[in-house]
């Protein structure tokens, strides 16, 4: 059974880019959420997806968007990088059963902005 | 506002002694409550799982915490601490915001472990 997945692993940009992450969910589920973990921290949400839709947001700014695929797996865009935006950035995928609904996470994709 | 706060950044401890990582969570609301872990460079696996059902919950590795309603805590503990043990906890609460539901993750515990 795969588990989440992400891609890139790493990946190096300069201040000002634009960057496209990947994320495929655990089989059978169908809710992706994504979350920024800056160094020495721990994960911040950023938002969640679900039936190709975005259901809530965390606090950040819209230079962060996103899609779910029919598929369910997801992308997180982020614009007009910033230093403070390196971090790792993790996928979780759930099935929503009920109020426990477990989140499985990915390996994470390491962001540097230069 | 539901949140957790793990007391103690690092946590040393000698192999086979006694593991203990505290988390205290705030919550209007009865809480769904979680331990992961995460070795370096990798993300975030699941150790077990707070859901209302038995407060004292069983995960993978030997690992075992236990919910205490009056004292709104929740602290994992493992009886014998082995070197492959070494990584970083985190602790969450589940949170019910709007039509989604969204960890709230505390700071982290990084735990040694000395031979």
């Amino acid at each position: 059974d795969a588990g989440v997945t992400q891609s890139p692993t790493h990946l190096i940009k300069t201040r000002g880019q634009q960057v496209t992450l990947r994320c495929s969910p655990k089989s059978g589920h169908d809710t992706v959420s994504w979350y920024q973990q800056a160094l020495g921290q721990g994960p911040q949400f950023i938002f969640q997806y679900y039936e190709e839709e975005e259901r809530q947001r965390g606090n950040f700014p819209d230079r962060f968007s996103g899609h779910q695929f029919p598929n369910y797996s997801s992308e997180l865009n982020v614009n007009a990088l910033l230093l403070g935006d390196s971090a790792l950035y993790l996928c979780a995928s759930s099935l929503v059963l009920g109020p426990s609904d477990t989140q499985y996470f990915g390996p994470g994709t390491r962001l540097t902005v230069l | 506002a539901q949140s957790v706060t793990q007391l103690g950044s690092h946590v040393s401890v000698s192999e086979g002694a006694l593991v203990l990582l505290r988390c205290n969570y705030s919550s209007s609301v009865p809480p769904y409550l979680f331990w992961y872990v995460q070795y370096p460079n990798q993300g975030l696996q699941l150790l077990l799982k707070y859901t209302s059902a038995a407060t004292l919950v069983k995960g993978i590795n030997g690992f075992e915490a236990e919910f205490k309603k009056s004292e709104t805590s929740f602290h994992l503990t493992k009886p014998s601490a082995h070197m492959s043990d070494a990584a970083e906890y985190f602790c969450a609460v589940s949170v019910h915001s709007g039509s989604a539901r969204q960890l709230t993750f505390g700071s982290g515990t990084q735990l040694t472990v000395l031979p």
